[in-house]
């Protein structure tokens, strides 16, 4: 069974630029997850879907991000236009719907801002 | 609010036990976590103790639970030079619902 698949897995742009970054869950679980990790800090909650409802936002920045799940399986998360501070590894996961605090997170993506 | 807090480094002779610790301050903390990192992979969820257990033993890994002083630790005996990673501590509660709190991580680095 794959694991939680994030892409690309690592994406540098300039700042004021857009970047689209992708998740793909295990397959059935119908929470989805994004998290970030900035300049070595800690890992922080940015949002969580469940199937294709935005259950809680709380933890998005600013409207440059907008998250997506169209469907109720894979994920998008946009910053536009992105800014240095963005600049750290995005991390999705995932869970079932009967265990949904038992988390798998995919790889990362590093983004890195210019 | 929610904070869990860790060590930054831990340095360990191969094949000694490693002790990493963490405290955490939500009272109402459900499910504490250790996750791993090795280099340029992503978060591998190592081991979770529910908040009503003092214990979990796993193979090598063993979770000790005081819930009194909010104080979790991951012991890994016989470390090994895979071992070698990140170790996260966090947790999920009541008032966070089902997002993760994370600790800054713990580098664990075996020599020789």
């Amino acid at each position: 069974e794959a694991g939680v698949t994030q892409f690309p897995s690592h994406s540098v742009i300039e700042k004021g630029q857009t970047v689209t970054l992708r998740c793909d869950p295990i397959s059935g679980h119908d929470n989805l997850y994004w998290y970030r990790r900035v300049m070595g800090k800690e890992i922080k909650f940015l949002l969580h879907f469940v199937k294709e409802s935005k259950q809680d936002e709380s933890g998005m920045p600013n409207n440059r991000f907008l998250a997506e799940r169209t469907g109720g399986t894979y994920s998008t998360l946009k910053v536009q236009p992105a800014e240095l501070e963005d600049s750290g590894v995005y991390f999705c996961a995932s869970s079932q719907q009967g265990a949904k605090n038992i988390q798998y997170f995919g790889a990362g993506t590093r983004l890195s801002v210019l | 609010g929610e904070d869990v807090e860790q060590s930054l480094f831990l340095s360990v002779r191969e094949g000694d036990s490693s002790v990493i610790n963490c405290t955490y301050t939500d009272s109402s903390s459900t499910y504490l976590y250790w996750y791993k990192q090795e280099p340029g992979a992503g978060l591998q969820l190592l081991t979770y103790i529910f908040s009503n257990m003092d214990m979990k033993q796993d193979q090598r890994l063993t979770v000790l639970l005081n819930k009194k002083d909010k104080h979790l630790s991951l012991r890994i005996a016989d470390t090994q030079t895979g071992d070698s990673a990140i170790y996260f501590c966090a947790e999920t509660s009541y008032s966070s619902a089902s997002k993760i709190i994370f600790g800054s991580g713990t580098r664990l680095s075996i020599r020789p």
